[in-house]
């Protein structure tokens, strides 16, 4: 069966630095999504992505956060400064259909994001 | 704003028993609803997609039921095993291009 791949699956990093999360989503599907899930809290939205630009993004989804598609096959995730309170798993999610609901969401095993 | 609520947080079985997790949605406007389960530290893993126009669906061990108008799906899990042991999250979708997800059922099947 298709997968989401996400890469890597934990990365440490320094407060104040960039870090970049990468994702492959499943080849035949058009929207892409990126969601966190701070320890013991909802998984929660933070930005679609179809076309080759944002379709919609949360109050979380700051300056600080940007998403790009370099290639067909990667979506990444960046954050250019890390706080503390970017600590978190991180999931990649893609889907096949349109915003309508017509498909389910596939999502990756996730990316676990710790700030030191 | 769509809120979701799971109940029971947690729920601990003998291995064998039926059981019946629950999910409420306050907007019933929904396109569909999925179930996900997430072992520890890892992934969802999709178990069940019903769109807003069906009632249920049903898959291996797994049956759910989504009643719209009155917000709440269900999830019954017949013959629950030791390897069913996991979270089990709700997720809605409003059409509004992200899934809302409940807090999830801890569930734990005793051997």
């Amino acid at each position: 069966e298709p997968e989401v791949t996400q890469t890597p699956s934990h990365q440490v990093t320094q407060m104040g630095q960039e870090v970049i999360l990468r994702c492959v989503p499943i080849s035949n599907h058009l929207y892409f999504y990126w969601y966190r899930q701070i320890l013991g809290q909802k998984v929660e939205f933070l930005v679609s992505f179809y076309n080759n630009e944002i379709s919609e993004k949360s109050e979380i989804f700051d300056d600080q956060f940007s998403v790009e598609r370099p290639d067909g096959s990667n979506f990444t995730l960046k954050i250019r400064s890390t706080k503390l309170e970017d600590s978190a798993m991180y999931f990649c999610a893609s889907s096949r259909g349109g915003f309508s609901g017509d498909y389910g969401y596939t999502f990756g095993s996730g990316t676990r994001l710790t700030v030191v | 704003k769509q809120e979701v609520t799971q109940i029971p947080a947690a729920l601990s079985v003998p291995e064998g028993e039926n059981l019946v997790l629950n999910c409420s949605f306050t907007d019933s406007a929904i396109y569909n609803l999925q179930w996900f389960r997430q072992d520890p530290g890892k992934g969802l893993t999709s178990l069940l997609l019903i769109q807003s126009s069906q009632r249920e669906q049903t898959s291996g061990r797994l049956n759910a039921s989504l009643d719209k108008s009155s917000g709440r799906s269900t999830l019954y899990i017949a013959a629950s095993q030791p390897g069913d042991s996991a979270t089990y999250l709700c997720a809605v979708n409003t059409g509004r291009r992200a899934l809302t997800f409940g807090s999830g059922t801890r569930l734990q099947v005793q051997p």
